[in-house]
């Protein structure tokens, strides 16, 4: 079965600290992938989306990812982090033509201001 | 724009009580739709998901279930509900493209504000 492996269940890190978040997904076609974000009492958010070309994508607020096929792997990463980015941060996989989208558990970050 | 209403907001039920939670989408048409459960440490689970009118698709065997009566209409509903059914319900909707098949290349799901259930 298909799945999504998010390895770090909770990450403190203090502003202007680098921030790299693992993802990983069991499926050997192609896929689309996402990384979502939740910041406290609001809505899932896309942050960024890959589907095809330059396998490092970029998204709002400074984030970005890089697909690594080799590896099944789309971590999500951001030079310097804020006080704002404060929130839960979920990868997902899209394998191509089916309809179902795949969640990772989660990765709530908490920066120190 | 596209806007997706969810229905009630927050919901207290005893054990044993039927459940009906409502998603509604506007603004697009024939979208795929999505029922997501949300628990701390255990990230979305997907329910169901359907792909029109009367076609639902069970991801997770319990005693939940969903129906689409209309294009862009998702309820999820329980005849019985259980403690383990507490959380936080997610509806979400995609773009498809019917005749490629699947959630096309880049179309993200767009999601509702939950409800909260909190079975006693």
């Amino acid at each position: 079965a298909q799945s999504v492996s998010q390895h770090n269940h909770h990450v403190i890190l203090s502003e202007a600290a680098s921030l790299e978040l693992g993802c990983n997904y069991s499926y050997g076609g192609t896929v689309n992938l996402f990384w979502y974000v939740q910041y406290p009492g609001q809505h899932l958010q896309l942050l960024l989306k890959y589907f095809s070309g330059d396998p490092l994508v970029k998204g709002i607020k400074g984030f970005e990812a890089e697909f690594i096929k080799s590896k099944f792997s789309f971590n999500l990463r951001k030079p310097s982090v804020q006080w704002s980015d404060t929130a839960e941060y979920f990868c997902a996989v899209n394998p191509r033509r089916d309809d179902k989208i795949i969640f990772g558990k989660g990765t709530r970050l908490h920066i120190l201001p | 724009s596209q806007t997706i209403h969810q229905w009630p907001a927050t919901l207290v039920q005893p054990v044993g009580s039927p459940l009906s939670l409502e998603c509604t989408v506007e603004g697009t048409s024939n979208p795929n739709l999505y029922w997501y459960r949300q628990a701390a440490g255990r990230g979305l689970q997907l329910l169901f998901y359907s792909v029109g009118i009367g076609q639902i698709s069970s991801e997770v065997p319990q005693n939940l279930s969903a129906s689409r009566p209309q294009d862009r209409q998702f309820i999820l509903s329980s005849k019985k509900l259980l403690l383990s059914d507490s959380g936080f319900y997610l509806c979400a909707w995609s773009r498809i493209d019917r005749l490629a098949g699947g959630t096309q290349p880049g179309y993200e799901q767009f999601f509702g504000p939950g409800t909260r259930l909190t079975v006693l």
